[in-house]
């Protein structure tokens, strides 16, 4: 399983644009990166999914190199409603999945 | 669908007492993983069945805990006896399988609301 790393904090104003790194050094060749949003009270939410290049969608956008050891959720323009925890995952099926702390995003006015 | 259901929405009990968490999947996932989450610890995931049998228990914490999942559309995560360090949120999630090749993209899990529980 690939293990990842990724800032436990972040602060943003609103309006900017956000990226978050993920590291995964040893991320294995069948491996996906998945991206989880956990708003407060709630049960983490599916964003987005890549394996390699960029891949976006009407939430966020995701980066990953050539080299897939790291990747970057990229949020343009964030409101409050973006303050949320987000879990970076590495696997090739969702039984593989470990979520850990997260980074935690604050979005402020 | 109305999505992963899970009952009861928050739980507060004495230590010793026996608690029962349940769990219904999206209908016609064939996946279903329980997740307990802390500030210490984060989400870690407990236990995952497929098809209704139980793959992967490593990361239930000791046998006071126990999970079952006697059909699809049903599942159960008990403590016996409940201690104060369980008090957390469960989170029960379910997945569909679309595929088997490798390289494959994750299937999405969907969560449910998620179980607070509280032992004094």
């Amino acid at each position: 399983l690939a293990k990842t790393t990724q800032p436990i904090s972040m602060d943003s104003y609103e309006g900017q644009e956000v990226n978050i790194t993920c590291s995964h050094n040893n991320i294995a060749t069948n491996d996906y990166i998945t991206w989880y949003q956990q708003f407060p009270s709630q049960g983490p939410r599916f964003i987005i999914q890549g394996y390699k290049t960029k891949v976006t969608n009407e939430v966020a956008s995701l980066f990953i190199p050539a080299d897939r050891k790291s990747s970057t959720l990229s949020l343009p323009r964030v409101s409050l409603s973006d303050t949320a925890v987000y879990y970076c995952l590495g696997g090739a099926g969702s039984y593989q999945l470990t979520f850990g702390k997260g980074t935690k995003l604050s979005v402020i006015p | 669908d109305a999505g992963v259901i899970q009952s009861p929405r928050h739980e507060v009990t004495e230590m010793g007492q026996e608690v029962t968490l349940r769990c219904k999947p999206i209908s016609g996932h064939d996946y279903l993983f329980w997740y307990r989450q802390t500030m210490m610890r984060g989400l870690e995931l407990l236990i995952y069945f497929n098809n209704n049998v139980p793959i992967d228990d490593s990361g239930m914490p000791e046998d006071r805990f126990s999970a079952k999942m006697p059909n699809a559309s049903f599942s159960t995560l008990k403590i016996q006896p409940s201690e104060p360090r369980d008090s957390a949120v469960y989170f029960c999630a379910s997945s569909l399988n679309t595929g088997t090749s490798g390289g494959r993209p994750q299937e999405t899990q969907y969560f449910g609301p998620g179980t607070r529980l509280l032992v004094l």
